[in-house]
């Protein structure tokens, strides 16, 4: 019974590449969303995204920024042209196939992510 | 606009002794659920406590239990029996709209041997 996985656990990106998270959500589990923890700060969401849709995402900068589920395969977070104020801890949650307020949200371990 | 509010940054608690970790929330919402999670250095968030809105009764689980204040938008965390292992952050979460949690910034528990 996997649960949340999310890969790299740690990634190292210099300014200006890119950076692409990955996650799989605990089976059966069709609804992801992404938060993020900048350090000494608690989690803050950023998008909710359900298969192929991307839901709310008023939690995204603007720029630079993207999330996507594909019908097959792991939701990935895209950050492009990194900079150093993008370096912090990026976690996946999942939950239940309704969406609703009672379906609790699994988090996976979280990516680290590093921008020198 | 949901807030959820730790105050206390840090905390420490002697080995076998209780501790209480602090969190207010405010939220218009009438259905809302609140969690205490725990990240220890791994950074893995870990469910340590959920508890319903509704529900009067103080949510349990084995050692740790809160106190939930509905009137005065408070939760609270109790830790018995403190242990060595639950050194870590601990942060409350309110979940009241339909996906997004709200974090508060944290307390950092110290266990002293």
């Amino acid at each position: 019974n996997a649960g949340v996985m999310q890969n790299p656990r740690h990634l190292v990106r210099r300014r200006g590449q890119e950076a692409r998270l990955r996650c799989s959500p605990m089976k059966g589990h069709s609804h992801v969303y992404w938060y993020r923890q900048l350090p000494e700060e608690g989690l803050k969401f950023m998008v909710y995204l359900q298969k192929e849709n991307i839901i709310d995402e008023s939690g995204m900068p603007k720029e630079r920024f993207s999330a996507e589920f594909p019908k097959e395969g792991p939701s990935i977070l895209r950050i492009q042209q990194v900079v150093r104020g993008d370096s912090a801890a990026y976690f996946c949650a999942s939950s239940g196939t309704s969406g609703r307020l009672s379906d609790t949200q699994y988090f996976g371990p979280g990516t680290r992510l590093t921008v020198l | 606009a949901q807030t959820v509010t730790q105050s206390q940054p840090e905390m420490s608690v002697q080995e076998a002794e209780t501790v209480t970790l602090s969190c207010t929330y405010d939220t218009s919402e009438s259905d809302y659920y609140l969690f205490w999670y725990k990240q220890p250095p791994s950074r893995q968030m870990i469910l340590v406590i959920r508890q319903e809105a509704y529900k009067q009764q103080n949510a349990t689980e084995n050692r740790f239990s809160v106190n939930f204040q509905k009137a005065a938008k408070s939760f609270s965390l109790k830790i018995s029996d403190s242990q060595l292992g639950d050194a870590a952050m601990y942060f409350c979460a309110c979940h009241a709209e339909t996906y997004k949690y709200i974090f508060g910034t944290g307390t950092r528990l110290k266990v002293l041997a």
